[in-house]
């Protein structure tokens, strides 16, 4: 299995511009969630979806955030318009369903992360 | 709300020794799973060990271990035999186990290990 997919590896854009970040999953997997690395707050949950439904996305900061999920392999996260402020590290991760028993979901499978510079 | 501390934001070991590093948390839950990631430089997050709160039995997987003490609320992590590519940072992580919204980690804020040759 090819893990989680993340692209792209490397963002830098201006002040203002649309970004678009996107994650495929790990087939089978019906879980996913997008976390946000920095400095200053660490690794925090921006939003969780389960079978394509987004579950809790409380983490998400603002109406600049939105996320999609529109079938089981594909999710994307779209800051517009982006800020300085919006740089870090964006993490997807997965995880697998209920029915492999209680342990099935314990791991979540991450990324390799996007770095998104804001100039 | 759960929260995790991680105290130590730094730490260093000889090559060939054992280091512990430690993890504190507050939930009022009493079913739950503790994990323990690795993020090395590259930025992966690695998974190294997972613990279910209902398992009274530390985990252990190969050279890493843990010591859950579910009623001090803490979960530390034990590296022996440590090698140089056991330098990273470590981050603890919970989650709740009732199976419904709250699938999400919750995570400390890390621990960066170095080990010295």
């Amino acid at each position: 299995d090819a893990g989680v997919i993340q692209s792209p590896r490397h963002e830098v854009t201006e002040m203002g511009q649309e970004v678009t970040l996107r994650c495929k999953p790990i087939s089978g997997h019906n879980s996913l969630f997008w976390y946000r690395q920095t400095m200053m707050r660490g690794l925090e949950l921006l939003i969780y979806f389960n079978n394509n439904v987004p579950i809790d996305d409380s983490g998400m900061p603002e109406d600049r955030f939105s996320a999609k999920m529109p079938n089981a392999s594909f999710s994307t996260l779209k800051i517009q318009p982006s800020e300085p402020r919006d740089s870090a590290v964006y993490f997807c991760a997965s995880s697998a369903p209920f029915g492999g028993g209680p342990e099935s979901r314990n791991e979540q499978f991450f990324g390799p992360g996007t770095r998104l510079t804001v100039l | 709300a759960q929260t995790v501390t991680q105290s130590q934001p730094e730490m260093s070991v000889q090559e060939a020794e054992t280091v512990t590093l430690s993890c504190t948390y507050d939930t009022s839950e009493s079913d739950y799973y503790l994990f323990w990631y690795k993020q090395p430089p590259s930025r992966q997050m690695i998974l190294v060990i997972r613990q279910e709160a209902y398992k009274q039995q530390n985990a252990t997987e190969n050279r890493f271990s843990v010591n859950f003490q579910k009623a001090a609320k803490s979960f530390s992590l034990k590296i022996s035999d440590s090698q140089l590519g056991d330098a990273a940072m470590y981050f603890c992580a919970y989650r709740s186990a009732d199976g419904g919204a709250t699938n999400k980690l919750i995570f400390g804020t890390g621990t960066l290990l170095a080990v010295q040759p």
